[in-house]
């Protein structure tokens, strides 16, 4: 099955400064790749995703990177602020032995923004 | 527009007690439907997973069972809980037919005591 390795667990930066979260995958078949940022207590949310036909997504001050040769992502999150504070997960498509697709997820990346 | 719930938001249990968590989608027909678990400081782990009603499938042996009795109604249960039980349980559905984004309910907080 699929394995998804996220890397650092966790980052602390200071407010301005960029942040880089590091995600490898191991099924090749993957093609469907998101982001989850979750903040303390509550439910994950999707904050931005790629799909295997692109290699580099853009939205206002986030971006994510696509390497299929190498099965590697990357989540970039520039002028970072204290409200970008949270546990990010990457994740990547897998194929259950029963045919469908789900999603396995990284073990989560604690972003910490110093004001 | 389409909203998902699940309850109990917390619960504590005894060790030997039985588990009922329900989750229900309105808004869409014949949803993925998915429960995961998130232990403390771990990421999310994929318990069970649903294409339509009475279909279950997992990969991962353990304590807990899951049922689907109704098109957008899901349900964990377990007959006797186990310490390594106690976690945060979120369910979650997507389109039918789609490995795409995944829409999370509340979640339910488990311990175990």
């Amino acid at each position: 099955g699929e394995n998804v390795e996220q890397h650092p667990s966790t980052l602390s930066v200071q407010e301005g400064d960029s942040a880089v979260i590091k995600c490898t995958y191991s099924d090749s078949a993957s093609n469907y790749f998101p982001w989850y940022k979750q903040e303390l207590g509550k439910r994950p949310q999707l904050i931005i995703d790629i799909r295997s036909n692109v290699g580099e997504k853009k939205d206002q001050r986030i971006a994510v990177t696509l390497n299929k040769t190498a099965k590697h992502f990357s989540l970039h999150i520039t002028e970072t602020q204290p409200e970008d504070s949270a546990v990010y997960f990457c994740a990547a498509s897998a194929r259950w032995h029963s045919g469908y697709s789900t999603l396995t997820f990284g073990k989560g990346t604690m972003l910490l923004v110093s004001p | 527009s389409q909203t998902i719930h699940q309850w109990p938001a917390t619960l504590v249990q005894p060790v030997g007690s039985p588990l009922s968590l329900e989750c229900t989608v309105e808004g869409t027909s014949n949803p993925n439907l998915y429960w995961y678990r998130q232990a403390a400081g771990r990421g999310l782990q994929l318990l069970f997973y649903s294409v339509g009603i009475g279909q279950i499938s997992s990969e991962v042996p353990q304590n807990l069972s899951a049922s689907r009795p109704q098109d957008r109604q899901f349900i964990l249960s377990s007959k006797k809980l186990l310490l390594s039980d106690s976690g945060f349980y979120l369910c979650a559905w997507s389109v039918e037919g789609d490995t795409g984004e995944l829409f999370f309910g509340e979640g339910s907080r488990l311990t175990v005591l």
